[in-house]
């Protein structure tokens, strides 16, 4: 069981571009929970998956999309990235209760 | 406003020693209680879970406690290593759908010398 994982490791963009950030949750997990990390703060909620339905979201704009496919698997969409965006990205899986997470994307806005 | 304090912001220690980290929380209803250890730039890992009806869990040197009556809860590290040096995070799960909202503390960075 490779666990969850995450791509990429690390990506670069600049200010006003698009990104896209990749997980796939351990297996026999269900649910995929995204997490925007600034550097020496804790993890902040962006939203939940379940059942390829966004089912709860946490306080970011609109700018911030997700999608969930068949197979669990989850996208994590950033449009018009400002340099704010510059974080550690983190998503983690779960069935029920204990969430697993992956190594997390680091993405640097320039 | 529901809300996880962690105490202390960051802690030194000696290998070998013991320390404590403190959780304070605000969350309710309250789901269950999660600390994690996570390495710089790397992903959470979990350390223990402890839902209402617990009140302590061990997973080798490290021992949580929990009281849901005062919300709090601690994290104990015996006999400390130098690769403990790491953050730990509180995480409060609030609800009881298991579909969770949680809500992390913003960390304890530790810190073992040798």
């Amino acid at each position: 069981d490779a666990g969850v994982t995450q791509s990429p490791t690390h990506l670069i963009k600049t200010r006003g571009q698009q990104v896209t950030l990749r997980c796939s949750p351990k297996s026999g997990h269900d649910t995929v929970s995204w997490y925007q990390q600034a550097l020496g703060q804790g993890p902040q909620f962006i939203f939940q998956y379940y059942e390829e339905e966004e089912r709860q979201r946490g306080n970011f704009p609109d700018r911030f999309s997700g999608h969930q496919f068949p197979n669990y698997s989850s996208e994590l969409n950033v449009n018009a990235l400002l340099l704010g965006d510059s974080a550690l990205y983190l998503c983690a899986s779960s069935r029920r209760d204990t969430q697993y997470f992956g190594p997390g994307t680091r993405l640097t806005v320039l | 406003k529901n809300q996880v304090e962690q105490s202390p912001q960051s802690l030194i220690i000696l290998e070998g020693k013991n320390c404590t980290l403190q959780c304070n929380y605000t969350v309710s209803p309250f789901s269950n209680l999660r600390w994690y250890k996570q390495d710089t730039g790397r992903g959470p890992v979990s350390l223990t879970i402890m839902t209402f009806s617990e009140n302590t869990k061990s997973n080798g040197r490290y021992t949580a406690t929990l009281d849901a009556d005062t919300k709090q809860s601690s994290l104990h590290i015996t006999a400390s290593q130098l690769s403990d040096s790491a953050s730990y995070i509180c995480v409060v799960s609030e609800g009881n759908t298991g579909g969770f909202k949680t809500i992390f503390g913003a960390g304890t960075r530790l810190f073992v010398k040798a």
